[in-house]
């Protein structure tokens, strides 16, 4: 069973068009997060999610909005796509356990490779 | 400023020798958490090993291990008997929790590890 699953792997799209990433998780976890890869590798949050609601976001452009249907579901949409977005984004999930801190594990899922032409 | 800091950008390992990748890191709370993360060529994020800044012993799973020395804010991995297939990116990150619950993962980096046959 996948624990963290993102749609599409790939995606590859002109300057200028609407896309979407869909990202569910079937742990029950309360947290859910959006993290960009760039070309060097360099992995950066973008959003968190706690229960539907918007915890973290890391000076992202507007164009990037979040939505979360439900806490097992976490979508990312972009508008109008720029060259500079071309990157591969991982979506995550967690349960963060205050009390106790080793069950705070970060699933990813396996990635969206999307290109901007 | 840089939170987590990887020196080693890259490192090439022969097989079956041990291997220490560096991690340092910046932060004045007194709880956090600190991760290993593995990126083979095929793109996943897979979770190694973790450690808790309360932790008194270093965490150890399977031939990982991380020794970590809080005083000098270090987390360094340690590969035994290292593989062919330990080659990969390895990524250290930090997770903080705010006052007011909110927690963040802030990677480090990379180091690209090759193993020589």
């Amino acid at each position: 069973d996948t624990a963290v699953s993102q749609t599409p792997k790939y995606l590859v799209t002109q300057m200028g068009n609407d896309k979407s990433i869909k990202c569910e998780q079937n742990l029950g976890h309360d947290t859910m997060y959006w993290y960009k890869q760039d070309s060097k590798k360099f992995l950066k949050i973008m959003f968190s999610y706690n229960n539907k609601e918007l915890i973290i976001n890391e000076t992202v452009p507007n164009r990037f909005s979040p939505k979360s249907p439900d806490k097992a579901h976490l979508n990312l949409h972009i508008n109008s796509l720029e060259l500079g977005d071309s990157a591969v984004y991982f979506c995550a999930s967690s349960q963060l356990g205050l009390a106790d801190w080793s069950s705070y594990e970060q699933y990813f899922g396996p990635g969206t490779r999307l290109t901007v032409t | 400023a840089q939170k987590i800091t990887q020196t080693q950008p890259g490192m090439f390992v022969q097989e079956k020798e041990a291997v220490t990748l560096d991690c340092t890191y910046d932060t004045s709370d007194q709880s956090y958490g600190l991760f290993w993360y593995k990126q083979p060529s095929s793109g996943e994020m897979i979770f190694l090993i973790y450690q808790g800044s309360y932790d008194e012993q270093n965490a150890t799973e399977g031939r990982y291990s991380l020794n970590f020395q809080k005083a000098r804010k270090s987390a360094n991995l340690v590969i035994s008997a290292s593989q062919l297939g330990d080659s990969a990116m390895y990524f250290c990150a930090m997770r903080e929790i705010s006052n007011f619950g909110n927690e963040k993962l802030t990677f480090g980096t990379g180091t690209r590890l090759t193993i020589i046959p």
